[in-house]
């Protein structure tokens, strides 16, 4: 089945830690996007990216870092300079090719940092 | 600035009932698209719908119907007959459609319906 993965579903680590969360998808998906959801918010974007090799900031990209090696995945660092990492991480891909396209999302990953 | 607002924070409704999800939008651009996504508590977003800006028509599916009006920049979502399946959160969002084409998604803070038997 086609999809977006995301590990693991629960994450906790000490202050001071970076934490890398994975982000998989076999859609053949040009574009990926990781978001951030705190309780009672919408969905906030961290970075995006529509080419291998390449990603941009979204609008709370501070303290968190991107790769895109890979078209399949998009794995998001949440180093120790993020103030307050605890949170809901959304994972999503989409095709490039037209607009409006909708974004496909994975389970999510819920990071708790003591 | 672009712009997404739901002002309902939660919704409780008996199950049967019609509940009406709102969302206001603010955008300069002429050209868009509307999304509704749902959230149940597994917490992976569904997609719901996508309208864009040249097309006011209601739209309906099953139980749900979405009422885009431009002169008011609103895109409500109406769940006819509800079901305790309904309960969830429920994000509208809005994308621009621009030179970059980046595709970004704008969501509302999200309104959390839940449904009682």
């Amino acid at each position: 089945d086609g999809g977006i993965t995301q590990s693991p579903k629960y994450l906790f680590r000490k202050e001071g830690q970076n934490v890398t969360l994975s982000c998989e998808q076999n859609l053949n998906h040009d574009a990926m996007y990781w978001y951030r959801q705190d309780p009672g918010q919408g969905l906030r974007l961290i970075y995006y990216s529509q080419i291998v090799n390449d990603f941009q900031k979204g609008d709370i990209a501070e303290g968190y870092s991107v790769s895109r090696e890979k078209k399949e995945s998009f794995p998001l660092t949440v180093t120790s300079a993020q103030k307050n990492p605890t949170a809901f991480y959304l994972c999503a891909s989409s095709i490039v090719d037209s607009p409006g396209r909708e974004q496909y999302f994975g389970p999510g990953t819920r990071l708790t940092v003591t | 600035a672009q712009k997404v607002t739901q002002a309902q924070t939660e919704i409780s409704v008996v199950e049967k009932e019609d509940v009406t999800l709102d969302c206001v939008y603010e955008t300069r651009d002429t050209t868009y698209y509307l999304f509704w996504y749902k959230q149940p508590p597994s917490g992976e977003l569904v997609f719901l719908i996508r309208r864009n800006s040249f097309d006011e028509q209601n739209e309906i599916s099953g139980r749900y119907s979405w009422n885009f009006q431009k002169s008011t920049s609103s895109f409500n979502f109406t769940i006819t007959a509800s079901q305790v399946v309904d309960s969830a959160v429920y994000f509208c969002a809005l994308s621009e459609v621009g030179s970059s084409n980046t595709g970004k998604l704008i969501f509302g803070q999200g309104t959390t319906l839940q449904v009682k038997p």
